[in-house]
């Protein structure tokens, strides 16, 4: 089983639609989650970090925890053609020797249509 | 703030040679700083964790005579791609956190070296 899972997409939404990405961990230990937005041959940015489960939310992002499912999503509300990237969710997992290791999901392709 | 800069963005180089890429936090100090690899269309791989003044980790697979890591300060760390070969052309990216490696803060990333062996 992968550490981080993500459906690889491309997931497919119209303009001013809700975007949903998923995301599934393993690690049950694992006590911070991140998004990360990366465009075409850029490096990562972060868009949302998430500690707590229960909903965090920052403008038109709204990042979901539930640890006891091991599951976090990311929804994006009124959706941007600007928006369109792959979206990675990253979790720190636990290493014993050197406190936590960022593992990334392989990311989920989103496309938006104007 | 935390801002993390790379250094170079991009490179060609010759198969066999080696090269060099700077990634320096600007304004934070990070006693780690971790290095990942993405190739096309693949999500981004830890390659390596760096350690101001101790010996690098390398992850399972990754050859540490290979892909050379040092740390010399609080704010750089190097790697070296040693005799470098067309299949190690990727995208390589560097990170770090203000507080070193065990807090659960995001890593900032700098904004990559595309490295091109021919």
């Amino acid at each position: 089983q992968k550490e981080v899972e993500q459906n690889s997409g491309p997931l497919s939404v119209p303009e001013g639609a809700i975007a949903s990405l998923n995301c599934t961990y393993s690690d049950r230990g694992s006590q911070s989650f991140f998004w990360y937005r990366q465009y075409s041959g850029k490096s990562p940015e972060l868009i949302m970090s998430i500690y707590s489960n229960g909903d965090k939310e920052d403008g038109r992002f709204t990042a979901q925890l539930n640890k006891a499912s091991q599951y976090v999503s990311l929804l994006i509300r009124d959706s941007q053609p600007s928006d369109s990237a792959t979206y990675l969710c990253a979790v720190n997992i636990r290493d014993l020797e050197y406190g936590n290791k960022l593992v990334f999901g392989a990311g989920t392709i989103l496309r938006v249509k104007s | 703030g935390a801002v993390v800069s790379q250094h170079p963005s991009r490179v060609i180089c010759k198969s066999g040679t080696s090269v060099k890429i700077e990634c320096r936090s600007l304004d934070f100090q990070a006693t780690t700083m971790f290095w990942y690899r993405q190739f096309p269309k693949q999500s981004l791989m830890l390659m390596a964790t760096s350690n101001e003044g101790s010996k690098a980790t390398y992850e399972q697979g990754v050859e540490k005579d290979k892909f050379l890591i040092n740390h010399a300060s609080l704010t750089l760390s190097t790697l070296t791609v040693t005799s470098a070969h067309p299949e190690d052309s990727s995208f390589y990216i560097c990170s770090a956190r203000p507080g070193g490696a065990r807090n659960n803060s995001p890593l900032h990333f700098g904004n990559g070296t595309r490295l091109t062996v021919t």
